[in-house]
C-alpha cells in the first residue's frame, strides 16, 4: 500500500525559506520510473504543479518558479525534499506531494497535503 | 506555461450526464495524449479518476470517462450522482519534464 505524507513548518516569515518533506512508504525511488512531484494550492484557488523528481535523479520544475524551487531525494530514508526561497504571503498554500508511477505523467497517490502560511 | 482553461462550474440532476471541457495548446493537451482526471471533496487530498487520456484505474465507476479531441479534452460523467458533487481538475504533460493543471470545475448536483 503506498502512502505518502507531508511535514514541515505551518508558518513563515515572508523572505524565509519553505523546507518540506515528504515521507512515503510502499514503494521505492530507486525504481525505474517512478516519480515523486509537489503540488501547491491556494486557498479556495486551484492545484498548482511545482516540481517533480525521478527515480534516476531527473527533476522538473515549474517554470515561473524555477529559480526558487529545489528538489531532491533520500533513497535510503523514502523522503523527498523540496525547499523554496524567498517566501511570499502569495505562497500560501496547501501543499502536496504525489507518487507518479512507472513513467507516466499522472499522480495516483497523494499525500494528505501541509498547509503553510506565509506571514510576518 | 499557462494553467488549462476549464469552465468555473457546472450543474446536472441526478441521473443526468454532464462534460467538463479542459482546453489547453498544441504544447500540451494537444501534444499528448497523457491528460489526467482528480476529483476533490472539500478538504480532501485530490483523487485520481482518469489518466492517459481515457484509462480509469482500478476502483474508480465507469460512469467516469475521459476523451480527447484537439486540444481539449474532456470529462464525462454519466448517471450523476450526489456524492460527485466535487472540484475536478484536469492535468497535461507539457513537455520538458513539467506538467500543467487546469483552473478547476466545481460540479454542482441540483
Amino acid at each position: 500500500q503506498i502512502t505518502l505524507k507531508e511535514s514541515g513548518p505551518t508558518l513563515v516569515k515572508p523572505t524565509q525559506t519553505l523546507t518540506l518533506t515528504c515521507t512515503f512508504s510502499g514503494f521505492s525511488l530507486s525504481t525505474s520510473g517512478v516519480g515523486v512531484g509537489w503540488i501547491r494550492q491556494p486557498p479556495g484557488k486551484a492545484l498548482e504543479w511545482l516540481a517533480l523528481i525521478y527515480w534516476d535523479d531527473d527533476k522538473g520544475y515549474r517554470p515561473s518558479l524555477k529559480t526558487r524551487l529545489t528538489i531532491t531525494k533520500d533513497t535510503s530514508k523514502n523522503q523527498v525534499v523540496l525547499t523554496m526561497t524567498n517566501m511570499d504571503p502569495v505562497d500560501t498554500a496547501t501543499y502536496y506531494c504525489a507518487h507518479r508511477p512507472d513513467s507516466t505523467w499522472y499522480f495516483d497517490y497523494w499525500g494528505q497535503g501541509t498547509l503553510v502560511t506565509v506571514s510576518s | 506555461q499557462s494553467a488549462l482553461t476549464q469552465p468555473a462550474s457546472v450543474s446536472g440532476s441526478p441521473g443526468q450526464s454532464i462534460t467538463i471541457s479542459c482546453t489547453g495548446t498544441s504544447s500540451d493537451v494537444g501534444s499528448y495524449n497523457l491528460v489526467s482526471w482528480y476529483q476533490q471533496h472539500p478538504g480532501k487530498a485530490p483523487k485520481l479518476m482518469i489518466y492517459e487520456g481515457s484509462k480509469r484505474p482500478s476502483g474508480v465507476s465507469n460512469r467516469f470517462s475521459g476523451s480527447k479531441s484537439g486540444n481539449t479534452a474532456s470529462l464525462t460523467i454519466s448517471g450523476l450522482q450526489a456524492e460527485d458533487e466535487a472540484d475536478y481538475y484536469c492535468c497535461s504533460y507539457a513537455g520538458s519534464n513539467t506538467v500543467v493543471f487546469g483552473g478547476g470545475t466545481k460540479l454542482i448536483v441540483l
